[in-house]
């Protein structure tokens, strides 16, 4: 099972809308998770069961999707998220993680 | 508050065993699956393997399965990694981290990660 993230990289502005890509090679359900990672930190949960907001998340993520479509969308970015994003798939007994996207500034 | 620390971590030459500890705080350790995951320098997150709040249930990645073993001791509050037969490419910092489903008997995805400890395989 392989998640494949898209794009690499997105360079975007602070105050624009970012929208993170990410697609299963084979139905996960609803079994999807966003992480956002910054420099030299551990890993962060943002979003769980594909658009379940994690606590203290602010509501500017929202996740969306099924199946084998998922979608991290960052309605107005602001300038500390411009980090690496991941997910990862926990349907099957190998949680895969995507590759990630990474945000730059434009 | 949920915490996390990672220790074990250091320099190993190719063939050797190590075991990473992951010593726990601020929730009933007992009543949660724990996962590690690593990242090589510069690269994306890899799962490694996963156990179930009662360690019934064990999973791991193709990559480490029959040379690395995860298990907990529910008395010290603590989770293990024990790698053998370790490889340059399993040079990485390896995070433990809990599961976000209370006595769940399939693991849920992470919530709560450590800081991680690194791990260098070299001659």
């Amino acid at each position: 099972l392989v998640l494949t993230q898209s794009p690499g990289i997105l360079s975007l502005s602070p105050g624009e809308r970012a929208t993170l890509s990410c697609r299963a090679s084979q139905s996960v359900s609803n079994y999807l998770a966003w992480y956002q990672q910054k420099p030299g930190q551990a890993p962060r949960l943002l979003i769980h069961g594909a658009s379940t907001r994690a606590a203290g998340v602010p509501d500017r993520f929202s996740g969306s999707g099924s199946g084998t479509d998922f979608t991290l969308t960052i309605s107005r970015l602001e300038p500390e998220d411009f980090v690496v994003y991941y997910c990862q798939q926990y349907d099957s007994s190998l949680y895969t993680f995507g590759q990630g996207t990474k945000l730059d500034f434009k | 508050q949920v915490h996390l620390v990672e220790s074990g971590g250091g320099v190993v030459q190719p063939g050797t065993s190590l075991r990473l500890s992951c010593a726990v705080s601020g929730f009933n350790f007992n009543s949660y699956g724990m996962h590690w995951v690593r990242q090589a320098p510069g690269k994306g997150l890899e799962w490694v393997a996963v156990t179930s709040y009662d360690g019934n249930v064990k999973y791991y990645a193709d990559s480490v399965k029959g040379r690395f073993t995860v298990s907990r001791d529910r008395s010290k509050n603590t989770l293990y990694l024990l790698m053998n037969s370790l490889r340059a490419e399993d040079t990485a910092v390896y995070y433990c981290a809990k599961e976000g489903n209370i006595v769940a008997t399939v693991p849920g995805c992470p919530d709560s990660w450590g800081q991680g400890t690194l791990v260098t395989v070299s001659s």
